[in-house]
């Protein structure tokens, strides 16, 4: 498996402001992802985070209120922008393209960056 | 439309019995299917994995059951400890009609009690 670190692990943010939150993994991934989890709720899926080109973004997700960078294999950062109270959330991210035995692919989350909004 | 559902938000199980969490999809595309464990304030953590072409895959206490055609998976943790209390989380993924992304839809998830 792969050993991955976000930072911030959590921070409180007043309305307006942005929250840039990285995701560093210690090695080399083809796929990085990041989700939401809100209050009570699953795991969404916000976008792919795709190295050396945009995002690809799920829907209700857009790239103005969600910048994604990916300069490389190991490393990805998400950006919060412009917060509001409902931005509240554990944001994870994840990554792929790891062979188990047997050959099955399998997906490694981060152990996320939990941000209030006031 | 929640395509991965998990019906029991709950479920509490006496130490040393079998717990069995179960998972619906609704999607045929899915193809891959993962659980996932998750303690409060940590990331979720894969426990074991299915691909559609099988319909069990066994990893020491843990077992997943695929039954395709109820579109239907299931867990089961035997015998069940208390460090396995923590919310459940079924993922499926279309990863032939996605070239291989893994990009996962995730069920509401089970929290399971294990009672000494």
């Amino acid at each position: 498996s792969a050993v991955i670190s976000q930072k911030p692990s959590r921070d409180i943010c007043q309305r307006g402001t942005s929250l840039t939150i990285q995701c560093q993994v210690d090695s080399q991934v083809t796929m990085m992802f990041w989700y939401r989890q809100q209050p009570g709720q699953s795991l969404t899926l916000i976008a792919t985070a795709n190295q050396g080109s945009e995002a690809t973004y799920e829907s209700g997700f857009v790239i103005d209120k969600f910048p994604i960078s990916r300069p490389n294999l190991t490393f990805s950062t998400l950006t919060v922008s412009n917060m509001s109270p409902e931005d509240s959330s554990i944001y994870l991210c994840s990554v792929g393209g790891l062979f188990r035995a047997g050959g099955l692919e399998t997906q490694y989350f981060g152990p996320g960056t939990r941000l209030l909004v006031l | 439309d929640q395509q991965v559902k998990q019906n029991s938000p709950s479920l509490s199980v006496q130490e040393g019995r079998i717990s069995i969490l179960n998972c619906d999809y609704t999607n045929s595309m899915f193809d891959y299917f993962l659980w996932y464990k998750k303690y409060p304030a940590e990331g979720p953590t894969f426990l074991i994995s299915i691909s559609s072409i099988k319909d069990k895959n066994e990893d020491g206490r843990f077992t997943v059951f695929l039954n395709k055609s109820a579109k239907h998976l299931s867990l089961h943790i035997v015998p069940s400890q208390p460090g396995d209390s923590a919310v459940y989380f079924c993922a499926a993924s279309a990863r032939r009609s996605n070239f291989g992304n893994e990009k996962l839809t995730f069920g509401t998830g089970t929290r399971l009690t294990i009672i000494p």
